[in-house]
């Protein structure tokens, strides 16, 4: 699996949008960049994934540059509740890949009021 | 939706003792199961992963064992445990052809 490098720490005042950078410079073409967080205490959260295109759900926007060597996780009003350690992961995408999601140690997102 | 049940909590044991912690899954069948340990203030470390009954496969050498009784019981143990054993053990399911993980609430295991 591809490394991926990310921040060890953001700020982001309440109601304003979130973003988190990954750098993934070795990812391969067949590699999903994936995002989890972690609220202090408990298990990680699965957010979004995707491969190429611009992909959002209800929690995030998940932005991937066209030479898909980095990406960028939106959240696009922040609260307080978002406070995390957010894990960027590039990972093989495959119903025969058994083995696991590598976490490294993230980005720790605090919001402010 | 999978739930995954994870017991105790917390934890406090100390050097030398046994241990044993269960994780339970509900909502779906025959699924990859995963233990991983975060020590404080640090990213998550895969321990062993089962892709079924019996099967059992380890990712780093250490003084833990996990097994994996029944579909949806995998179980983590040790004979006798380790001041380095301390962390926040986590335990995990993917369903197969799925790319999502579902992360039980966690034990947080004190060693003293």
């Amino acid at each position: 699996d591809a490394k991926t490098t990310q921040p060890t720490s953001m700020d982001c005042a309440e109601g304003r949008a979130a973003n988190l950078p990954c750098n993934h410079s070795t990812i391969s073409g067949n590699e999903y960049v994936y995002w989890y967080r972690q609220i202090h205490s408990q298990g990680p959260q699965y957010i979004i994934h995707g491969l190429k295109n611009n992909e959002t759900n209800e929690m995030a926007s998940l932005i991937i540059t066209e030479d898909r060597k980095s990406s960028t996780l939106i959240l696009p009003h922040a609260t307080l509740r978002d406070t995390a350690v957010y894990y960027c992961i590039v990972r093989v995408y495959s119903w025969y890949n058994n083995n696991d999601m590598r976490f490294g140690a993230g980005t720790r997102l605090t919001v402010k009021p | 939706s999978q739930t995954i049940h994870q017991w105790p909590a917390t934890l406090v044991q100390p050097v030398g003792s046994p241990l044993s912690l269960e994780c339970t899954v509900e909502g779906t069948s025959n699924p990859n199961l995963y233990w991983y340990r975060q020590a404080a203030g640090r990213g998550l470390q895969l321990l062993f992963y089962s892709v079924g009954i019996g099967q059992i496969s380890s990712e780093v050498p250490q003084n833990l064992s996990a097994s994996r009784p029944q579909d949806r019981q995998f179980i983590l143990s040790s004979k006798k445990l380790l001041l380095s054993d301390s962390g926040f053990y986590l335990c995990a399911s993917r369903d197969r052809g799925s790319s999502g993980y579902t992360f039980g609430s966690g034990t947080r295991l004190t060693v003293v």
